[in-house]
């Protein structure tokens, strides 16, 4: 096992764009959660699941975004009509559970909108 | 809500000197408490952390941090600061039943020559 691993590395798209980064989190880890961070901020919660059900998700968090963990094992994080703002490091994290187990992150989808 | 509070968005500390970098946390019931650190274009790592054994918990690379409920704080520290210290440190809490984690702003930290 490779760790957390996040697709694509690196995205550019126009305002009004809509894009998908998916998540592969540790095989096993029921949890997996997403995070925004952007320059020289702490990541953002946004999202979290454990298995397949969503269980919280931030009262920041635009109806432009949605995420999905169909089968408990990868997600997707969609947002539809991107904006300037939008622009920033989206993160994924999974653990294998609660009671203060480590998250274990992935390098990140860096998005750029322009 | 759960929260933390990091004191210094930089602290720079000279090589061989003692780092010492403060988070504060917000929680009415003991929390779990984390500290990771990023390095520049690497993903976030897991220094240490704390659940609710020992109030002094050591981590990786020398690094240790002291759980104060008195203070709501979980300071982080390392005796020697080494060149390769220098990254981006974040504290982090999640409550006990609640599998949420909230990360603080960070602290950069700059090592002198």
């Amino acid at each position: 096992d490779t760790g957390v691993s996040q697709d694509p590395r690196h995205k550019i798209t126009k305002r009004g764009q809509n894009v998908t980064f998916r998540c592969d989190p540790i095989s096993e880890h029921n949890r997996l959660y997403w995070y925004r961070q952007t320059l020289g901020q702490g990541p953002e919660f946004l999202t979290y699941f454990q298995n397949e059900a969503q269980l919280e998700k931030s009262r920041l968090l635009s109806d432009r975004f949605s995420a999905e963990r169909p089968k408990g094992s990868f997600s997707t994080l969609e947002i539809q009509r991107t904006e300037q703002g939008d622009s920033a490091m989206y993160l994924c994290a999974s653990s294998a559970g609660q009671g203060g187990l480590e998250a274990f992150f992935g390098q990140g989808t860096r998005l750029t909108v322009v | 809500a759960q929260s933390v509070t990091q004191l210094g968005s930089h602290v720079s500390v000279s090589e061989g000197a003692l780092v010492l970098l403060r988070c504060n946390y917000s929680s009415s019931v003991p929390p779990y408490l984390f500290w990771y650190v990023q390095y520049p274009n690497q993903g976030l790592q897991l220094l240490l952390k704390y659940t609710s054994a020992a109030t002094l918990v050591k981590g990786i690379n020398g690094f240790e941090a002291e759980f104060k409920k008195s203070e709501t704080s979980f300071h982080l520290t390392k005796p020697s600061a080494h060149m390769s210290d220098a990254a981006e440190y974040f504290c982090a809490v999640s409550d006990r039943g609640d599998d949420k984690i909230i990360f603080g702003k960070g602290t950069r930290l700059h090592i002198l020559p």
